[in-house]
């Protein structure tokens, strides 16, 4: 049972605008929001996250909202550059787990047109 | 530097061996993890350790198995019972809830 989705695989966007990938969760426990980079043949890499005690975190051109009664957390990439084309995923875990362990969604294949 | 190695970045065996992924980190940190990856799916959790000498099963733990004899070492062995071995795998490691991950191993198994 997926607890983590991410309904969009794929988006395209011109350079310059804003890219918006969102993501929903089920778990009701989770409490900590994470956004991975992940480039072909290599590992994810951090992009941002969020606790449920904010609904806005921004790093730079990447910003993460969370709006909890919707279960939902989106991220917003301004303005798109042609880097940021890669795989974004959506993870979220329980902050009682104390393993730390991740749910990840099934990841937004995100490329960024000229 | 600090960071996760993996090696060897592809590797390829015959159906019915066992093999065996390296996971190498100089982080310092106690928590590690393994993933796979498949075509168009999110990661998916094998095993994970918390401590030395101490693991414990992920999701979709069957036909796998790993050892944590030292802090800086996780390695995955992908036995003969795994019905789907080739993939992606990706470790991982962390100090909190953020997760830095080593840049992948993929294996074909024919």
């Amino acid at each position: 049972d997926q607890q983590v989705k991410q309904n969009s695989p794929s988006l395209s966007v011109q350079e310059g605008r804003i890219s918006i990938l969102n993501c929903d969760y089920t778990n009701s426990m989770f409490d900590y929001f994470l956004w991975y980079k992940k480039y072909p043949a290599e590992g994810p890499t951090f992009l941002i996250s969020i606790s449920s005690i904010k609904d806005k975190n921004e790093d730079g051109r990447f910003t993460v909202f969370l709006n909890k009664s919707a279960k939902h957390l989106s991220l917003h990439i301004v303005p798109s550059q042609p880097g940021d084309s890669a795989v974004y995923f959506c993870a979220a875990s329980p902050t009682t787990d104390s393993w730390g362990k991740l749910q990840f969604g099934a990841g937004t294949q995100v490329v960024v047109t000229p | 530097d600090g960071g996760i190695t993996q090696s060897p970045k592809y590797l390829f065996r015959k159906e019915g061996q066992n093999v065996t992924l390296s996971c190498e980190q100089n982080l310092n940190h106690d928590a590690m993890y393994w993933y796979r990856q498949d075509p168009g799916q999110g990661l998916r959790l094998i095993y994970y350790s918390q401590i030395v000498n101490d693991f414990q099963k992920g999701d979709i733990a069957e036909g796998y198995s790993v050892s944590r004899e030292k802090k800086e070492s996780f390695p995955l062995t992908v036995t003969s019972a795994q019905k789907n071995p080739t993939a992606f795998y990706l470790c991982a490691s962390s100090s909190d809830y953020e997760q830095y991950f080593g840049p992948g191993t993929r294996l074909t198994v024919t």
